[in-house]
């Protein structure tokens, strides 16, 4: 059984360039749920995806966007960085998308200059 | 809304004393509560999840969370503390679904 993974582990933007990060879920599990992660902060809620579809968005604009492929497999992408985009990004997936107990990867960390 | 405040950013422990790491929840229902820990260049992990079935919740590596409602509090403790528990652990409430909604952590380091 294959755990989450996430590509790439650490990259580096500048300001107004466009990100794709990558995440393969854990073998079985139908729900990825993003989240950003500032230094020294909590993960905070982007969204969720569930079969294919957005299925909960936190407090983020419009730029930040996703997908989710059949294979259950996730795209985040965030458009017009900016330098507070600056952060961990991580990938969690789950069985079911309200039990809340999700599997995470160990991250993209994202740098903007 | 949902929340949760973690009232201590680091704890500091020697190996084999007990560990407390507090949290207070705020809820205008039912909450579900879970524990979840990040070591170092790892993915977080659940440590534990509270559903209203019992108010004492086990965890895996000697971990447990007492919920109390008339405290709105869910600390996690544990008996004897070990190197390998020196993470970073954060207190999270389910707003709704899988969006959890994450305390700002607290570091506990573990001293030999």
């Amino acid at each position: 059984e294959t755990g989450v993974t996430q590509s790439p582990t650490h990259l580096i933007k500048t300001r107004g360039q466009q990100v794709t990060l990558r995440c393969s879920s854990q073998s079985g599990h139908n729900t990825v749920s993003w989240y950003q992660q500032a230094l020294g902060q909590g993960p905070q809620f982007i969204f969720q995806y569930y079969r294919e579809e957005e299925n909960g968005r936190g407090n983020f604009p419009p730029r930040f966007s996703g997908l989710q492929f059949p294979n259950y497999s996730s795209e985040l992408n965030v458009n017009a960085l900016e330098l507070d985009d600056s952060a961990l990004y991580l990938c969690a997936s789950s069985l079911g998308s309200n039990t809340g107990e999700l599997f995470f990867g160990e991250g993209s960390r994202l740098t903007v200059l | 809304a949902q929340s949760v405040t973690q009232l201590d950013s680091h704890v500091s422990v020697s190996e084999g004393t007990p560990v407390l790491l507090r949290c207070n929840y705020s809820s205008s229902y039912s909450p579900s509560l879970f524990w979840y820990v990040q070591h170092p260049n790892k993915g977080l992990q659940l440590l534990l999840k509270y559903t209203s079935a019992a108010t004492l919740v086990k965890g895996i590596n000697g971990f447990e969370a007492e919920f109390k409602k008339s405290e709105t509090s869910f600390h996690l403790t544990k008996p004897s503390a070990h190197m390998s528990d020196a993470a970073e652990y954060f207190c999270v409430v389910s707003q709704y679904g899988n969006k959890l909604v994450f305390g700002a952590g607290t570091i506990l380091r573990v001293k030999s």
